[in-house]
């Protein structure tokens, strides 16, 4: 089945450090990937997607590259603000099979420090 | 900017009883969604619905749920006979056609089961 393993938060860093959040997944196919992020007290915001292999999304300064031939989606920033403190959430749509649903990762929660 | 809006924000209730949360997805969409997300886990698709019909459901999605679309601007979750285990943040997320990917998210209502 689908799947998608994120690695375990909290990430807590300091103003204008870099960030690297892991994501891998599993799937049947060649899936779209996303990254989803939820501030405190709001609904899930889409972030960037990238939609095949190689293809870079980027948004806000945050960037991630579909590599098919690791399975991973790592989300990064090269100098985080305290207003990027979120939670992150890595997913996959299923490209080749009738579901349209997406699948998340468990949520990665950044802590951002002045 | 259109968004899709959920209500309550927050609603409590006692275990048995039937609660129906509410969403408006974006206009123009077609296609409808309900998640869920248990304190401190991961996101979980519930239900997905097309052409006034759910197209599919996942294994959490049990009798006790029903979805419906009473007059073509409300897209409501039906919890028959609620369950501590049902307390969670619902997410309702719509999505448009034409080969758009992106899945846009209301603000959740968390759902408390006492």
């Amino acid at each position: 089945g689908n799947s998608v393993t994120q690695m375990e938060g909290p990430v807590t860093l300091s103003e204008e450090a870099f960030l690297t959040i892991n994501c891998t997944y599993t799937a049947t196919g060649y899936p779209s990937l996303f990254w989803y992020v939820q501030y405190p007290g709001e609904g899930l915001q889409l972030l960037l997607k990238a939609t095949k292999a190689d293809d870079k999304g980027s948004n806000k300064g945050f960037e991630a590259t579909y590599r098919k031939e690791t399975t991973s989606f790592h989300l990064e920033k090269g100098s985080v603000q305290v207003s990027d403190s979120a939670v992150y959430f890595c997913a996959l749509l299923p490209r080749d099979t009738g579901r349209r649903a997406l699948t998340f990762g468990s949520g990665t929660r950044l802590q951002v420090q002045p | 900017e259109p968004e899709v809006t959920q209500t309550p924000s927050h609603q409590v209730t006692q275990m048995g009883q039937e609660v129906i949360l509410r969403c408006v997805p974006i206009s123009n969409h077609l296609y409808f969604y309900w998640y869920r997300q248990i304190l401190g886990q991961k996101v979980e698709f519930l239900v997905s619905f097309y052409n006034n019909e759910i197209s599919e459901k996942s294994e959490i999605f049990d009798d006790q749920f029903s979805v419906e679309r009473p007059d073509g601007s409300n897209f409501t979750l039906k919890i028959r006979s609620t369950k501590l285990e049902d307390s969670a943040m619902y997410f309702c997320a719509s999505k448009g056609t034409g080969g758009s990917y992106e899945q846009y998210f209301g603000p959740g209502t968390r759902l408390t089961v006492t």
